[in-house]
């Protein structure tokens, strides 16, 4: 059983669309996470949500916005496409209600490669 | 988070011993180093972290300086498999939950 799912792998779309990225984890962790890799393969985190709170990067533009209808899912949506919001988005959850060094593992799903043309 | 150093690429021979070094000289108190590793086309996947003492498991060790200016993630025996970007990353374990990426490095394993 896949732990963290992402869906779909793939999303091709245009420019000015809305997108949205769905993720489950069925792990029973309380913390949620999106990550964005651009072409350069840098990792960014962009936000970081459980049910008490959401941060966010403070520079991920608001048109991305994280919504979590129960703590086993963080679904990712996305307003107005634009080129430059083409990258590979993981997702990823961890426990951090865990005591030691257990806490603050993250287990990442296998990605979503979107490309807005 | 406090920031990593780490060579952008090394290049291990299949069944022979892998040494990937890290530097953080402005790691604080309560910074655990973190090694993540990403094989291609999959998500990053976590390996081994530690605070001062050195740590074993069934992936890999880590050998952590005296100093914890640096630390070193050893892959016993590199497979293929192995090859992959690996990442070094320092986290507060009180400070919140995010991880901050550095570049990696790359790790190129000949048969």
């Amino acid at each position: 059983d896949t732990a963290v799912s992402q869906t779909p792998k793939y999303l091709v779309t245009q420019m000015g669309n809305d997108k949205s990225i769905k993720c489950e984890q069925n792990l029973g962790h309380d913390t949620m996470y999106w990550y964005k890799q651009d072409s350069k393969k840098f990792l960014k985190i962009m936000f970081s949500y459980n049910n008490k709170e959401l941060i966010i990067n403070e520079t991920v533009p608001n048109r991305f916005s994280p919504k979590s209808p129960d703590k086993a899912h963080l679904n990712l949506h996305i307003n107005s496409l634009e080129l430059g919001d083409s990258a590979v988005y993981f997702c990823a959850s961890s426990h951090q209600q865990l005591a030691g060094l257990a806490k603050n593992i993250q287990y990442f799903g296998a990605g979503t490669r979107l490309s807005v043309l | 988070d406090a920031k990593t150093t780490q060579p952008n690429s090394m290049e291990s021979n299949e069944e022979e011993p892998v040494h990937l070094p890290c530097n953080h000289s402005t790691i604080s108190g309560t910074d655990y180093i973190h090694w993540y590793r990403q094989l291609p086309s999959q998500g990053p996947e976590y390996v081994i972290h530690g605070l001062t003492s050195n740590v074993n498991n069934r992936m890999a060790s880590l050998a952590i300086a005296e100093d914890r200016k640096s630390s070193t993630l050893i892959l016993h025996r590199a497979t293929l498999r192995d090859a992959a970007v690996y990442y070094c990353i320092l986290r507060d374990n009180n400070a919140g939950n995010m991880l901050t990426f550095g570049g990696g490095t790359r790790l190129m394993v000949k048969p």
